[in-house]
């Protein structure tokens, strides 16, 4: 069984170097999610594709978070100019397009900004 | 929107007695719900979920969940904490663009 793969699993970068995390959703599941996991925090949401379309983003996603999902299949978040705030756990998770509301989850990339 | 409010940061509890981890939400009509649980190093799991149907939903691992529209709750329980329960769970509310995550709960069991 293929779940959501997620690469790198650990990233450490210095501030002001851009980054790039991709995500390999289930085979088939055509909608894909980017969360931000800072410690003692839940998840926050911060992108959500139907496919290839970028449907929502949240507020949280500033001009320097981009994500892509060129062909409906992977995804890729990248950040520039990185800061220390942006130190966190990223995480993707994709879903069937039937069904309910049920989201499977990578194992998420771990951003250290130093 | 729909929100959740996870009322318990941590929770320690003895191998082999009953887990109580609590959330309440908030939503102006009935909502679905779910219970998460993210052990470490690894992805989040779904435990179990809640669709309008019944009000007391079993899970894996012998965890089960009542739905109480009279007290907005949702509490996760278990009757008999295992060593591998320790975790880190999450209230979950969903939406089909996004899910609204509790701050979590971290469950330490003690051998």
């Amino acid at each position: 069984d293929t779940g959501v793969s997620q690469d790198p699993r650990h990233k450490i970068t210095k501030r002001g170097q851009n980054v790039t995390f991709r995500c390999d959703p289930i085979s088939e599941h055509n909608r894909l999610y980017w969360y931000r996991q800072t410690l003692g925090q839940g998840p926050e949401f911060l992108t959500y594709f139907q496919n290839e379309a970028q449907l929502e983003k949240s507020r949280l996603l500033s001009d320097r978070f981009s994500a892509e999902r060129p062909k409906g299949s992977f995804s890729t978040l990248e950040i520039q100019r990185t800061e220390q705030g942006d130190s966190a756990m990223y995480l993707c998770a994709s879903a069937p397009g039937w069904g309910g509301w049920e989201q499977y989850f990578g194992p998420g990339t771990r951003l250290t900004v130093t | 929107a729909q929100s959740v409010t996870q009322l318990d940061s941590h929770v320690s509890v003895s191998e082999g007695t009953p887990v109580l981890l609590r959330c309440n939400y908030s939503s102006s009509y009935s909502p679905s719900l779910f219970w998460y649980v993210q052990h470490p190093n690894k992805g989040l799991q779904l435990l179990l979920k809640y669709t309008s149907a019944a009000t007391l939903v079993k899970g894996i691992n012998g965890f089960e969940a009542e739905f109480k529209k009279s007290e907005t709750s949702f509490h996760l329980t278990k009757p008999s904490a295992h060593m591998s329960d320790a975790a880190e769970y999450f209230c979950v509310a969903p939406a089909r663009n996004q899910f609204y995550f509790g701050t979590g709960t971290s469950l330490t069991v003690i051998p």
